[in-house]
């Protein structure tokens, strides 16, 4: 069982180049999220998608875009990239985010995380 | 804003020992808080999720309470062994500037030694 799946897993970048990052997940999960994890500041939201063909704003959005492409795959693009995103990304699903907020248990499931370096 | 904090940072015990991981969050007005662990270079495995309208939920040697309106939750690992050395993440669902999602703690570092 893959789960979700990110690619690549390690990426090297100069500043100004542009990136995506890829996600999908085999779970047919409705919702599905980025991340980026650094040093000292834990995990937090870039942004999300809780459900196919809509995507919404997280806490840290800047310098990002993002496609919900199908229910699968939800990608991550660094238009033009800056040495402050360097960090881990990681791409999570849950079953329903509209679930969570009617008191269902939907706990995320998360890939093994992009290792992105911007040089 | 919605702020979780895990102590300690870092824990350093014997095998076989119990041992208590600590998680507080400053909003009570959450939806579930859950319980991660991370191996190096890995990503996050869901250990247990607890619902806000519950205590405690358990899986194997591990437990998990919720006392929302005090703000804590607390991991308990029964007879530790080296192989549950990682770093435990505590995270916690609510709504937050408009944007349902998870907030998650710094995380402790758990190392169990044979």
């Amino acid at each position: 069982n893959a789960g979700v799946t990110q690619t690549p897993k390690f990426q090297v970048l100069k500043t100004g180049q542009s990136m995506t990052l890829q996600c999908a997940q085999d779970m047919n999960h409705n919702s599905m999220y980025w991340y980026r994890q650094d040093p000292g500041m834990g995990l937090r939201l870039i942004y999300y998608s809780a459900s196919e063909g809509t995507t919404d704003k997280g806490e840290v959005p800047n310098g990002y875009n993002v496609s919900r492409l199908n229910k699968r795959e939800f990608s991550l693009r660094l238009e033009s990239a800056a040495p402050s995103q360097t960090s881990v990304y990681f791409c999570a699903s849950s079953e329903a985010l509209m679930l969570t907020l009617l008191g269902s248990a939907q706990p995320q499931h998360f890939g093994d995380g992009t290792r992105l370096s911007i040089l | 804003k919605q702020e979780v904090t895990q102590i300690p940072a870092a824990l350093s015990v014997p095998e076989g020992e119990n041992l208590v991981l600590n998680c507080s969050f400053t909003d009570s007005a959450i939806y579930n808080l859950q319980w991660f662990r991370q191996d190096p270079g890995k990503g996050l495995t869901s250990l247990l999720l607890i619902q806000s309208s519950q205590r405690e939920q358990t899986s194997g040697r591990l437990n998990a309470s919720l006392d929302k309106s005090s703000g804590r939750s607390t991991l308990y690992i029964a007879a530790s062994q080296p192989g549950d050395s990682a770093t435990y993440l505590c995270a916690v669902f609510n709504t937050q500037g408009g944007s349902e999602k998870l907030v998650f703690g710094k995380g402790t570092k758990l190392t169990v030694n044979p």
